[in-house]
């Protein structure tokens, strides 16, 4: 079965510098892959998403994943963290064909100035 | 924001009694889900439904029901409410056209404490 694994359940970065999320998939076939976010008291916000158009996705508020096969992974990077990025963020994976996601156990970002 | 509005958005119910959940949508789209979100886990899924009166169980369905008698509408229901379900619901749809490359967007949620 297919699963997520999202290394860190805490990350903490100043203002300004490089944001890395870290999510490994296990798949059995090319996946589908999904980073949500998460502010508080609210529902998810789709980031990005990876359909095998190209390896490299652009998402929402400045963030992008790049997904390696070799590596099996699809981590999000954000070259300047702010403020307003404090949240929660999941990645999540779909196999094709089916319409069921599997998420990762979350990892939350914490931004201090 | 995709039209997905959740009722009630916070309740307090005691143990062994039944709770309804529901999930309501402008949208139109065939898919709707229902997970609970709880520390350490992420969102797990509980029930989908695929079409009316088309349900499935996720991957903790145990002590859950659900009901779709119209597009837009999806319940979800616990039986004999149990501490272990204090959690926090959400519901989310997808359009089911595209062979599962498809995103699911996301209601606000429910805050379910059982005391």
């Amino acid at each position: 079965a297919q699963s997520v694994t999202q290394l860190g359940s805490h990350v903490s970065v100043s203002e300004g510098a490089l944001v890395l999320l870290r999510c490994n998939y296990s798949s059995s076939v090319p996946p589908y892959l999904f980073w949500y976010v998460q502010y508080p008291n609210q529902g998810l916000q789709l980031l990005l998403k990876y359909t095998s158009a190209a390896t490299l996705v652009k998402g929402i508020n400045g963030f992008e994943a790049e997904f390696k096969k070799s590596e099996t992974s699809f981590h999000l990077t954000k070259p300047s963290a702010h403020m307003s990025d404090a949240a929660e963020y999941f990645c999540a994976v779909m196999n094709t064909g089916f319409q069921k996601l599997v998420f990762g156990t979350g990892t939350r970002l914490l931004v201090s100035p | 924001d995709a039209g997905i509005t959740q009722s009630p958005r916070h309740k307090v119910t005691e143990t062994g009694t039944p709770v309804t959940l529901r999930c309501h949508q402008t949208e139109n789209h065939r898919y709707m889900y229902w997970y609970r979100q709880d520390p350490g886990h992420g969102l797990r899924l509980i029930h989908y439904s695929y079409g009316v009166k088309d349900t499935d169980k996720g991957e903790v369905s145990d002590g859950y029901s659900v009901s779709r008698s119209k597009t837009e509408d999806f319940l979800l229901t616990l039986e004999s409410a149990t501490s272990s379900q204090t959690s926090v619901y959400f519901c989310a749809i997808s359009e089911g056209t595209s062979g599962g490359q498809e995103t699911q967007y996301f209601g606000p949620g429910t805050r379910l404490l059982v005391l």
